[in-house]
């Protein structure tokens, strides 16, 4: 069974343009979530989609940060502008349905905004 | 506030013996802990979990002690292998809430 996979691995960008994110989760997994680690701090929980609905996006930083989840498969998540403070490590997770608790990561995607 | 502190960001142990690292949390609310290790450039992976109606949980050389009068877990690994070294995160969920609550690591270092 493939695990989470995410894309790109890695991601390198001015302050000011735009980044988009992509995570598949496992499949048949109805819960994904995205994650950010800022360099030598701790995982930061971002937001929590149940299918294709949001069900918390309490962690998300600021209205530069859109995620989506069309049709409850794979998730995308922009960063539109970015600025200096968004590098960090990007990670998704997915678990089964109903409130499986056992999150599954991707290898995340490692942002760098310069 | 962090909710789950990890206070040793480092640990060197030799091969063949017990390696324990500790976690704390402050919400009592949570009631879900899960132990998670990473590699360099990789995600985080699923090693254990405990439910707070438990206080321990062993999985091969992996075992996770949980006591909730102190709000302390610790995850011991026996014995311990060089395999074993990379950052350990220790995480924890609330009742009614999968998203998860990290601490900030521990780096394990096992030498042969």
């Amino acid at each position: 069974e493939a695990g989470v996979t995410q894309f790109p691995s890695h991601s390198v960008i001015e302050k000011g343009q735009t980044v988009t994110l992509r995570c598949d989760p496992i499949s048949g997994h109805d819960n994904l979530y995205w994650y950010r680690r800022v360099m030598g701090k701790e995982i930061k929980f971002l937001l929590h989609f149940v299918k294709e609905s949001k069900q918390d996006e309490s962690g998300m930083p600021n209205n530069r940060f859109l995620a989506e989840r069309t049709g409850g498969t794979y998730s995308t998540l922009k960063v539109q502008p970015a600025e200096l403070e968004d590098s960090g490590v990007y990670f998704c997770a997915s678990s089964q349905g109903g409130l499986a608790r056992t999150q599954y990561f991707g290898p995340g995607t490692r942002l760098l905004v310069l | 506030d962090q909710q789950v502190k990890q206070n040793s960001p480092s640990l060197s142990v030799q091969e063949g013996r017990i390696s324990i690292l500790n976690c704390d949390y402050t919400n009592s609310m949570f009631d879900y802990f899960l132990w998670y290790k990473k590699y360099p450039a990789e995600g985080p992976t699923f090693l254990i979990s405990i439910s707070s109606i438990k206080d321990k949980n062993e999985d091969g050389r992996f075992t996770v002690f949980l006591n909730k009068s102190a709000k302390h877990l610790s995850l011991h690994i026996v014995p311990s292998q060089p395999g074993d070294s990379a950052v350990y995160f220790c995480a924890a969920s609330g009742l009614g809430y999968s998203t998860l609550t990290f601490g900030k690591g521990t780096m394990l270092l096992v030498s042969p």
